[in-house]
């Protein structure tokens, strides 16, 4: 089965710039997807087809989608930006399968 | 704007059944794949089953098949997981989350989760 790994935590000043990674074989070759999720709450969509934001998401969250890597990039830091973040991807070569990172805890120093 | 809303969360003893649903609005609920995700306590996300817009497909993760039924009502616009033969580590919050309706396919938007605790 197809396997994202995320690093298990992030940690960035505010301001500054934090860059999640999402590995997987061949990923550029997929459309990845970007989960928030902040403690108590269900996920939010944050990125999609790699590098598209849905309607209400700050244009600091953009992404990047090539080789072995997806990355989620998110500018100019936030204290609201503490959450953790799953990639996601469809795994058209199984039988319908969704398939999400590992998570990522991104903590506001 | 869309909006789900599950229930049917518990308690259940381990072997015991249960029955999820997700009520759905907002959008036009028969012209969209739905998905059951779930996520262990303090664990990352899983995807549980999606069912196609006419109910006609259903898939699901190996370690559900044959445990776990997803079905809907366009008519009532409600989702539905049945789980049966359940285990401890079906223990989890389950969400329902609507399918894009893309190749690429992701899901929003979430609802906010059903807890289901299988303990003796």
């Amino acid at each position: 089965s197809y396997v994202l790994t995320q690093p298990p935590s992030v940690s960035v000043a505010p301001g500054q710039t934090a860059r999640i990674t999402c590995g997987g074989n061949n990923i550029g070759g997929k459309s990845v997807h970007w989960y928030q999720q902040k403690p108590g709450q269900a996920p939010v969509l944050v990125v999609y087809d790699d590098s598209d934001r849905p309607s209400g998401i700050p244009e600091r969250f953009s992404g990047s989608n090539s080789g072995n890597t997806a990355t989620l990039t998110i500018s100019r830091v936030e204290a609201g930006d503490e959450a953790d973040y799953y990639c996601q991807v469809w795994d058209s070569s199984s039988d319908h399968r969704y398939v999400f990172g590992t998570g990522t805890k991104v903590t506001v120093l | 704007e869309a909006q789900l809303l599950e229930s049917g969360g518990g308690l259940v003893q381990p072997g015991g059944s249960l029955r999820l649903s997700c009520a759905a609005s907002g959008f036009t609920f028969s012209s969209y794949a739905m998905n059951w995700v779930r996520q262990a306590p303090g664990k990352g996300l899983e995807w549980v089953s999606t069912i196609s817009s006419s109910g006609g497909s259903t898939y699901y993760a190996d370690s559900v098949k044959g445990r776990f039924t997803i079905s809907r009502d366009n008519s009532k616009n409600t989702l539905s997981l049945q789980m049966n033969s359940l285990r401890a580590e079906d223990t989890a919050l389950y969400y329902c989350a609507k399918d894009s309706g893309t190749y690429s396919a992701w899901f929003d938007p979430w609802g906010q989760g059903t807890l289901v605790t299988v303990s003796s």
